[in-house]
């Protein structure tokens, strides 16, 4: 149990949408990073958020943004969603600074389905 | 930029046999690489890492050594199990501070009794 929670779990949208994710994050960390993954694709970095603001970003447009609250926790919304769009969403959380071990703790994922 | 290579398609072998996924990669600089394991509706979870050349990293019978001069993170599995069934990830992280991490596409391994 890793102790990071997302949600929900699956949902369904249609093209034109708008979606919100949420993510608490494990105890103790202080950084949230969120990754698409497509089926049968590895992981793509979208974004990572420290300190509730962005702190590096992959190739995404910005119709993908993301917020960090004080608690750590994070969403991250899509907007004017298109049907490539339909992937699994990772978020992860980590600890920068002392005591970084590099590792990052993955979530189950909520898996977005855009009709 | 940085990128990671994984050998193509899924793995089927039989219980006790022996396994080796392969990894390489890009990257500038010395990244960290990791393996992570994704079980079947369960969440990505690291299974072993390794942060400088010729170190090898190991959890759970698995083994992967650091291999600076081929640009290389095998993974590999003396005697596998049907509970090693899952998806496997090979990854790196860029050395700037915010474990960004860049994965493989994975590889389904299903190990039959």
């Amino acid at each position: 149990e890793t102790g990071v929670t997302q949600s929900p779990t699956h949902l369904i949208k249609t093209r034109g949408q708008q979606v919100t994710l949420r993510c608490s994050s494990q105890s103790g960390h202080n950084t949230v990073s969120w990754y698409q993954q497509a089926l049968g694709q590895g992981p793509q970095f979208i974004f990572q958020y420290y300190r509730e603001e962005e702190n590096g970003r992959g190739n995404f447009p910005p119709r993908f943004s993301g917020l960090q609250f004080p608690n750590y926790s994070s969403e991250l919304n899509v907007n004017a969603l298109e049907l490539d769009d339909s992937a699994l969403y990772l978020c992860a959380s980590s600890k920068m600074g002392h005591g970084d071990t590099g590792e990052l703790f993955f979530g189950e994922g909520s898996r977005l389905t855009v009709l | 930029g940085n990128s990671v290579t994984q050998m193509e398609g899924p793995v089927t072998l039989s219980e006790e046999a022996f396994l080796t996924i392969n990894c390489t990669y890009t990257a500038t600089g010395y990244p960290s690489l990791f393996w992570y394991v994704q079980y079947p509706g369960e969440g990505l979870q690291l299974l072993l890492k390794a942060t400088k050349a010729d170190d090898k990293g190991s959890n759970k019978g698995f083994e992967a050594t650091y291999r600076k001069e081929t640009t290389s993170f095998h993974l590999e599995k003396g005697s596998v199990q049907v509970s090693d069934s899952a998806v496997y990830f090979c990854a790196l992280s860029r050395l700037d501070g915010n474990n960004r991490l860049a994965f493989g596409k994975g590889n389904q391994v299903v190990v039959i009794p």
